[in-house]
């Protein structure tokens, strides 16, 4: 499973923008590039996967350039319940149950 | 459409005793992958069970087993519990035969050893 890195924190405030990018040089043509999402005290929560250029869905964007070298979650006019942790991960999604490789995640603190 | 659902929340024991999570996957998944959570890390892969079989298996001691039942429910089972075995442990389940397809998560069990 390719490795991936990330920042450790990012602050933003209200209403802005946030991205957060991920760097994953030795992902495999199989793979799938997935963000989960964690608040305290609970278990992480699925944002969206991608394989190549774009995807959106209703709460994030994910944008992947042609290498796939990195990618970049996109969280549009943030709010301070999108204050928590958020894991790339990358791994061959057409494999059965594949095991989740996590790091140790992007802390996102949201102020007012 | 029950997610994935834990028990107990909540959990304390002492060194050395044994113990035993539960885990009911969501419905119409039938994998379920076992994760352990420290304090300030990521979760990491204890174990997978598919077709009541352990599929793959992460670094961790044989102090971790595991099963799964028929109907794709799954314990996870701890012995000789050490102090550094308190963690949140998660439970994730997820569709074996399909593509694509992201595992959910339960809102695990909090394990603290005294």
């Amino acid at each position: 499973l390719a490795k991936t890195t990330q920042p450790i924190s990012m602050d933003s405030y209200e209403g802005q923008e946030v991205n957060i990018t991920c760097s994953h040089n030795n992902i495999a043509t199989n793979d799938y590039i997935t963000w989960y999402q964690q608040f305290p005290s609970q278990g992480p929560r699925f944002i969206i996967q991608g394989y190549k250029t774009k995807v959106t869905n209703e709460v994030a964007s994910l944008f992947i350039p042609a290498d796939r070298k990195s990618s970049t979650l996109s969280l549009p006019r943030v709010s301070l319940s999108d204050t928590a942790v958020y894991y790339c991960l990358v791994g061959d999604m057409d494999q059965a149950g594949t095991a989740l490789i996590f790091g140790k995640g992007t802390t996102l603190s949201v102020s007012s | 459409d029950a997610g994935v659902t834990q028990s107990p929340t909540h959990l304390i024991k002492t060194r050395g005793q044994q113990v035993t999570l539960r885990c009911s996957p969501k419905s119409g998944h039938d994998t379920v992958s076992w994760y352990q959570q420290a304090l300030g890390q990521g979760p990491q892969f204890i174990f997978q069970y598919y077709e009541e079989e352990e599929r793959q298996r992460g670094n961790f001691p044989d102090r971790f087993s595991g099963h799964q039942f028929p109907n794709y429910s799954s314990e996870l089972n701890v012995n000789a519990l050490l102090l550094g075995d308190s963690a949140l442990y998660l439970c994730a389940s997820s569709l074996g035969r399909a593509s694509n397809q992201p595992q959910h998560f339960g809102d695990g069990t909090r394990l603290s050893i005294l």
